[in-house]
C-alpha cells in the first residue's frame, strides 16, 4: 500500500524556472513531512521539512506548501539551477509503537537544463 | 561533528550467501534506522534500533536482522540472499523522539 504518492516521476525545467513536485498522503497520523534531495551514489539529504500545523515554510529557494484538509503537500524550487538536478523524495513520518516510522514517496528525478 | 558512515561502499554476493553491512551513527545520535532502496524507488523502512534493541520493523522477513552496539553503531545482516535483495542499503541516525534523520551514503549490494 503506497501511503505517500508522489508526482511527477520525472521533471525537466529550464534554468531559472520553477520546479514543482507534489505529494499526497493517506494517514492523518503523520506529523512530520520532510523533503530529501539525493544525488547519484549518495544518501538522501534533508532539504526542508514541515509540521502539519503550518501551511507554508520557506528556506532560501525552497518552499513547502502544505494543505492539511486535502492531505497534500508540495515542494517548489524557485530559480532552478543545473546544480539542483537530482532526485527528490517527499516523506511522511509518525511515531508508531514507540519508533519513528518514515514512509517515502517514489521520487522525482529533476533535470534542470541551461 | 562526524556524519553517518557506512561500509563497505559496494558488495557483490551470490544467491544464498549471507552479508553484513555496517553503520556508524552521527556523533551523539542514539537511534539507527535501516532502509532498502531499490533502483528507481524510494527508501523502504527495514527496522529501527534504540538502546541496542529493535523497536520497530517494516515489511521485511526475519532473514533481515540487525544489531546495535553500546557506541550506537549498527549492523544489518541478511541471510539466504535473493536476487531481489540487490539494492542500496541506507542507514540513518537520529536522536530518539526527534523526527529528523541523517542518512549515510549507503552500501550498494548486488546479488548474482
Amino acid at each position: 500500500q503506497q501511503q505517500v504518492k508522489q508526482s511527477p516521476q520525472s521533471l525537466i525545467v529550464q534554468k531559472g524556472g520553477i520546479s514543482i513536485i507534489n505529494c499526497a498522503y493517506e494517514n492523518t497520523a503523520f506529523d512530520y513531512f520532510p523533503w530529501y534531495q539525493q544525488f547519484p551514489g549518495k544518501g538522501p539529504a534533508l532539504l526542508i521539512a514541515i509540521r502539519p500545523d503550518v501551511s507554508e515554510k520557506k528556506e532560501g529557494r525552497f518552499t513547502i506548501s502544505f494543505n492539511k484538509s486535502a492531505k497534500q503537500f508540495s515542494l517548489h524550487i524557485m530559480d532552478s539551477q543545473p546544480g539542483d538536478s537530482a532526485t527528490y523524495f517527499c516523506a511522511a513520518s509518525r511515531v508508531s509503537g514507540g519508533y519513528q516510522k518514515v514512509t517515502f514517496g517514489i521520487g522525482t528525478k529533476l533535470q534542470v537544463i541551461p | 561533528e562526524t556524519g553517518v558512515t557506512q561500509s563497505p561502499t559496494h558488495l557483490i554476493k551470490t544467491r544464498g550467501q549471507q552479508v553484513t553491512l555496517r553503520c556508524s551513527s552521527q556523533s551523539g545520535h542514539n537511534t539507527v534506522s535501516w532502509y532498502q532502496q531499490a533502483l528507481g524507488q524510494g527508501p523502504q523502512f527495514i527496522f529501527q534500533y534504540y538502546r541496542e534493541e529493535e523497536n520497530g520493523r517494516g515489511n521485511f522477513p526475519p532473514r533481515f536482522s540487525g544489531l546495535q552496539f553500546p557506541n550506537y553503531s549498527s549492523e544489518l545482516n541478511v541471510n539466504a540472499l535473493e536476487l531481489d535483495d540487490s539494492a542500496l542499503y541506507l542507514c540513518a541516525s537520529s536522536f530518539t523522539g526527534r523526527p529528523r534523520q541523517f542518512f549515510g551514503p549507503g552500501t550498494r549490494l548486488t546479488v548474482l
